[in-house]
């Protein structure tokens, strides 16, 4: 079965400054979708980016970026510029094309003025 | 817009009685969705997946006859929580996928509270 982890529970950081998250899956799979979530207090989840394992290069979207490793079996995101709004609860997840969903356990971003 | 509606946003039951959620694809046509649940600070954890026209694919460990799905159109699923407990508290959360490019769209959920 798939697996998705995020071993880190909580992160902070301070405006403007720079942030990695981690993520690490497992799959026997060769073609499949990584993606990150966020979810602000509303609890709304949101698409920040997501990453094809076919395609090598990285995803950008303006402030954010991954950083995929598939051999490694690692899909990390980069903020930059951190702003106040970015403080939300990141999911990393996995799906194989139109199937479900897999959720890591979720790191918790605090901004710091 | 809102790609997916969910309906109630919250809702508050008595023990013992059923509660509906509804899920509403506006964009695209779904025949597929999906049902997550989510405790508090927590991950989302699939419950089931909705096929149109068809039984729902229930997770292990989910009850089917206590999580009933219905997905009897291809813009609408529901889930009814039935004879519900304190323990079926909870936040749920439906999804889409819009299938020619996999991404994937959320309600805005429903905290349920079971007094």
């Amino acid at each position: 079965a798939q697996t998705v982890t995020q071993s880190q529970p909580e992160m902070s950081v301070q405006e403007a400054e720079t942030v990695t998250l981690s993520c690490t899956y497992d799959t026997s799979e060769s073609d499949y979708y990584l993606f990150w979530y966020k979810q602000p207090p509303s609890r709304q989840m949101i698409l920040v980016i997501r990453q094809e394992a076919y395609k090598q290069q990285n995803a950008t979207e303006n402030r954010f970026s991954v950083n995929f490793q598939k051999a490694a079996k690692s899909f990390s995101l980069k903020i930059s510029d951190s702003q106040l709004g970015d403080a939300a609860m990141y999911f990393c997840a996995y799906s194989l094309g139109a199937q479900k969903l897999v959720f890591g356990q979720g790191t918790r971003l605090t901004i710091n003025p | 817009g809102a790609v997916v509606s969910q309906h109630p946003s919250r809702v508050i039951c008595k023990s013992g009685t059923s509660v509906k959620i509804e899920c509403r694809s506006l964009d695209f046509q779904a025949t597929t969705m999906f049902w997550y649940r989510q405790f508090p600070k927590q991950s989302l954890m699939l419950m089931a997946t909705s096929n149109e026209g068809s039984k729902a694919t229930y997770e292990q460990g989910v009850e089917k006859d206590k999580f009933l799905i219905n997905h009897a159109s291809l813009t609408l699923s529901t889930l009814t929580v039935t004879s519900a407990h304190p323990e079926d508290s909870s936040f749920y959360i439906c999804s889409v996928k819009r299938p020619e490019n996999t991404e994937a769209f959320f309600g805005q959920g429903t905290r349920l509270t079971v007094v």
